[in-house]
């Protein structure tokens, strides 16, 4: 089971919007609606942005929005600013046999 | 509000076994979905295992099967993952945390309580 498919990098200038994707396979993020996302600073524990695709737990700025097509899910930021540099993982529930939670690679946000 | 606290840093020597302990506050443990996941320097998560409410068992990765053991006591709140035959490439940060809860007391796919993370270092 391979990790979900994230961009490297991604950036934008303050007060812009970013979308970073998260390709999986028709047995996870193509199959559930149980994709999360997660925000990471440097030193610091993931913070839970983003579950069941879209849905923000109670906390989380709304300048964050989730979605889904096929077997790709998107994080979307919007009005960028400096403290969204951070790292962003995706993750979905998979029906493999051999784990039930995939992780994506990891996509750094750069703030310009 | 559920709060985690997890064990110290830990140093091991390669072919060793280490235990990483993890203390529940603010919910009962058995009322929680417990996992752990794991970072290595530099690099993404990786999910170990944890508790799947719809077998109502743990469930391990199978990357770790073979040598990770995930347990609860209710006695003393605290959950706990020992992972032996150590190598340099079990070097990393490892954290339990805790599934989503809905309103009406559902567990969704997704981790919303964090322990601080125990550092494990494999030299």
């Amino acid at each position: 089971q391979s990790a979900l498919t994230q961009p490297a990098s991604v950036s934008g200038s303050p007060g812009q919007s970013i979308t970073i994707s998260c390709t999986g396979t028709n047995s996870d993020v193509g199959l559930y609606n149980s994709v999360s996302w997660y925000q990471q600073h440097p030193g610091k524990i993931p913070k839970l942005l983003i579950y069941d695709v879209s849905i923000r737990p109670s906390g989380v700025s709304n300048k964050f929005s989730g979605s889904k097509s096929g077997n790709t899910a998107f994080l979307t930021i919007s009005a960028l600013q400096a403290e969204d540099e951070a790292d962003y993982y995706c993750s979905s529930y998979t029906d493999s046999t051999i784990l039930l939670y995939v992780f994506g690679s990891g996509t750094k946000v750069a703030v310009l | 509000q559920v709060q985690l606290v997890q064990s110290g840093a830990e140093v091991k020597k390669p072919g060793a076994s280490v235990r990483v302990s993890c203390k529940v506050s603010g919910d009962t443990l058995s009322d929680l979905s417990m996992h752990w996941v794991r970072q290595a320097p530099g690099e993404g998560l990786e999910w170990m295992g944890g508790f799947h409410p719809e077998d109502n068992e743990i469930i391990y990765a199978h990357t770790f099967r073979d040598r990770v053991i995930m347990t609860e006591d209710p006695s003393t709140h605290t959950a706990s993952m020992a992972l032996s035959s150590l190598t340099t490439e079990d070097t990393a940060m490892y954290y339990c945390a805790t599934a989503v809860k809905d309103s009406v007391g559902y567990f969704r796919d997704a981790f919303d309580v964090w322990g601080q993370g125990t550092m494990i270092t494999v030299s």
